[in-house]
């Protein structure tokens, strides 16, 4: 079946570091690949989404490909802030971010400043 | 933008006990809420699918009667667990999908979690 596997964390970085959380899934077809953060005490927020091959998803500094050659759809930011500092989870689905969701087990990562 | 709250947020309960958590869409409605569950270190895994004023829809390999979910209203679902083990412990997320847009899109919004501790 479908599934999603993430870098193991913790990562912790310093502040203006470049970050990047690898990610690749297993599905069939093409599904919708999305990176969710959920910082302190609050619920997952959708980060960004791609729904095709090559499609670029972008948000808040942070950027992901969807590569369908190499099922990967890892997460990078050019300079990271301490405000950055949460989990992270890569997930896929096979519809919209408001169907059915595979999730990713989520990466911790950490800015010092 | 849309919250969705839960409540408890932390919860330890005796052995053999139930215990019901509530999950809310604070300024939209909701028709469709999902319920995950998440071990440490692990994926949230999707446990059911509850639809307003209908059954649940649980994944495969869910008891359906140990995880009692009712969507009695367009803002609010209920996940009780009953009888609950100390293998129940675990981390319990609720999300709540908006009602499609002009465009037809949905959204889906999480909720900050439950921590279960059975003891």
């Amino acid at each position: 079946g479908d599934s999603v596997t993430q870098m193991e964390g913790p990562v912790t970085l310093s502040e203006e570091a470049f970050l990047t959380i690898n990610c690749t899934y297993t599905a069939t077809g093409y599904p919708s690949l999305f990176w969710y953060v959920q910082y302190p005490g609050e619920g997952l927020q959708l980060l960004l989404k791609a729904t095709k091959a090559d499609d670029k998803g972008s948000n808040k500094g942070f950027e992901a490909t969807y590569r369908k050659e190499t099922t990967s759809f890892h997460l990078e930011k050019g300079s990271v802030q301490v405000s950055d500092s949460a989990v992270y989870f890569c997930a896929l689905s096979r519809g919209s971010s408001a169907s059915k969701i595979i999730f990713g087990s989520g990466t911790r990562l950490s800015i010092r400043p | 933008g849309a919250v969705v709250s839960q409540h408890p947020s932390r919860v330890i309960c005796k052995s053999g006990t139930s215990v019901k958590i509530e999950c809310r869409s604070l300024d939209f409605q909701a028709t469709t809420m999902f319920w995950y569950r998440q071990f440490p270190k692990q994926s949230l895994m999707l446990m059911a699918t509850s639809n307003e004023g209908s059954k649940a829809t649980y994944e495969q390999g869910v008891e359906k009667d140990k995880f009692l979910i009712n969507h009695a209203s367009l803002t609010l679902s209920t996940l009780t667990v009953t009888s609950a083990h100390p293998e129940d412990s675990s981390f319990y997320i609720c999300s709540a999908r908006d009602l499609p847009g002009l465009a037809g899109n949905h959204e889906q919004y999480f909720g900050p979690g439950t921590r279960l501790t059975v003891t």
